[in-house]
């Protein structure tokens, strides 16, 4: 039981780049989240997935979209990198929303745009 | 606005000390309250969580939590602290009717020996 787990663990990108992130996890749970972490400012909510085949906008989601492949993966895209996009991204996993469930993290993704 | 709030940025304790990590919320209803713990290069970890009931919750590692309707406040403690438990704390509020989490901006624990 991996939990959840993200893809790549660190990647550099040059501006104007895409690249996407992948997130999967093991625990069949309903809703998935993206986050990004940047010094001081807490987690910040970019997008997030109630359940299978629904996606909604978190608090910052400019310049990224999302795919909720199946039950178990949820993929983040950039598709034209910026700097400001530097920052850890973590994916996250809850078996339901609004219920106060908790929600499971995985190890994260550093990305660096240059 | 709707805010939850860490005030301390970085607090340093001794080991052995005893801890208070604060957080405060703004909604409108009685949240859904957490406390994560990060350490360093780690995702998040949850501590405790409060939903109802009693006010006082116990989570791992020797934490605890009291929830203060009154103050809009959900404090963390630990009576004695530990070189290990030097991380990045964060409170975070489920506010029930919007299905996610909203995170303070954590505090970060030095415990010197």
């Amino acid at each position: 039981n991996a939990g959840v787990t993200q893809t790549p663990k660190f990647q550099v990108l040059k501006t104007g780049q895409s690249m996407t992130l992948q997130c999967a996890q093991d625990m069949n749970h309903n809703s998935m989240y993206w986050y990004r972490q940047d010094p001081g400012m807490g987690l910040r909510l970019i997008y997030y997935s109630a359940s299978e085949g629904t996606t909604d906008k978190g608090e910052v989601p400019n310049g990224y979209n999302v795919s909720r492949l199946n039950k178990r993966e949820f993929s983040l895209r950039l598709e034209s990198a910026a700097p400001s996009q530097t920052s850890v991204y973590f994916c996250a996993s809850s078996d339901g929303s609004g219920r106060g469930y908790e929600q499971y993290f995985g190890p994260g993704t550093r990305l660096t745009v240059t | 606005a709707q805010s939850v709030t860490q005030p301390d940025i970085h607090i340093t304790v001794s080991e052995g000390a005893s801890l208070e990590l604060r957080c405060n919320y703004s909604y409108g209803a009685t949240p859904y309250l957490f406390w994560y713990v990060q350490s360093p290069g780690q995702g998040l970890q949850l501590l405790l969580k409060y939903f109802s009931g009693d006010t006082l919750v116990q989570g791992i590692k020797g934490f605890e939590a009291e929830f203060k309707r009154s103050q809009s406040s959900f404090n963390l403690r630990k009576p004695s602290v530990h070189w290990s438990d030097a991380a990045e704390y964060f409170c975070a509020v489920d506010p029930r009717t919007l299905g996610r989490l909203y995170f303070g901006r954590g505090t970060q624990l030095t415990v010197w020996p």
